[in-house]
């Protein structure tokens, strides 16, 4: 079982250049999420989505876009990358509606804008 | 609004030592309560959970129990190894308007444990 699998794990971009961060899973979870880590800070979310074609804007969103054409698929563009965006960017899903479900992760990717 | 806060890193322990990560929150409504742990090089997973005042979580020897009249969900392990070295973040979950969750994290709290 695969879980959530992100691809890439690492990347260099230079200021100005784009990427999209692909982010699938095979739980057939409903709800999705973008967030990004930074060194003693947490996690901040970006981006979720609570089904295919359905997403909206989590704490950080300015700089990053996301789309949900399917249930497995959730990918994170960046457009115009910026030194801010070095991160470590992880996608979640989780299945439940109420407040009692857990978060599955994916492994990370890890982004590095000079 | 919705926060964490738990304790300032890093802990470093010698092995069988006792660990308490210390966890509170402020919250709307009533929450769930969350320990994820991240190993180095990889994505959180989940620890233990409680979704109601007074449940206890445990899991791999560690508990945490729901305190809501100390708005609090302390992490504790009796005999702490090598193994358990990592990052231990606590969250809370809130439902978001009834259309998924609403995860907040605290900073984490890196741990580490030496033989």
């Amino acid at each position: 079982n695969a879980g959530v699998t992100q691809t890439p794990k690492f990347r260099i971009l230079k200021i100005g250049q784009s990427m999209t961060l692909q982010c699938a899973q095979d739980m057939n979870h409903n709800y999705m999420y973008w967030y990004r880590q930074d060194p003693g800070m947490g996690l901040k979310l970006i981006y979720y989505s609570v089904g295919a074609g359905i997403t909206d804007k989590g704490e950080v969103p300015n700089g990053y876009n996301v789309s949900r054409s399917t249930t497995e698929d959730f990918p994170l563009r960046l457009e115009l990358a910026a030194p801010s965006q070095t991160s470590v960017y992880f996608c979640a899903s989780s299945t439940d509606r109420r407040n009692t479900g857990e978060l599955f992760f994916g492994e990370g990717s890890r982004l590095t804008v000079l | 609004g919705n926060s964490v806060t738990q304790m300032e890193g890093p802990v470093t322990l010698s092995e069988e030592a006792f660990l308490t990560i210390n966890c509170t929150y402020t919250a709307t409504g009533y929450p769930s309560l969350f320990w994820y742990v991240q190993y180095p090089g990889e994505g959180l997973q989940l620890l233990l959970k409680a979704t109601k005042a007074d449940d206890k979580g445990s899991n791999k020897g560690f508990e945490a129990t729901y305190r809501k009249e100390t708005t609090s969900f302390h992490l504790e392990k009796g005999s702490v190894q090598v193994s358990d070295s990592a990052v231990y973040f606590c969250a809370l979950s809130n439902t978001r308007d009834n259309y998924g969750q609403n995860f907040v994290f605290g900073p984490g709290t890196r741990l580490s444990v030496l033989p």
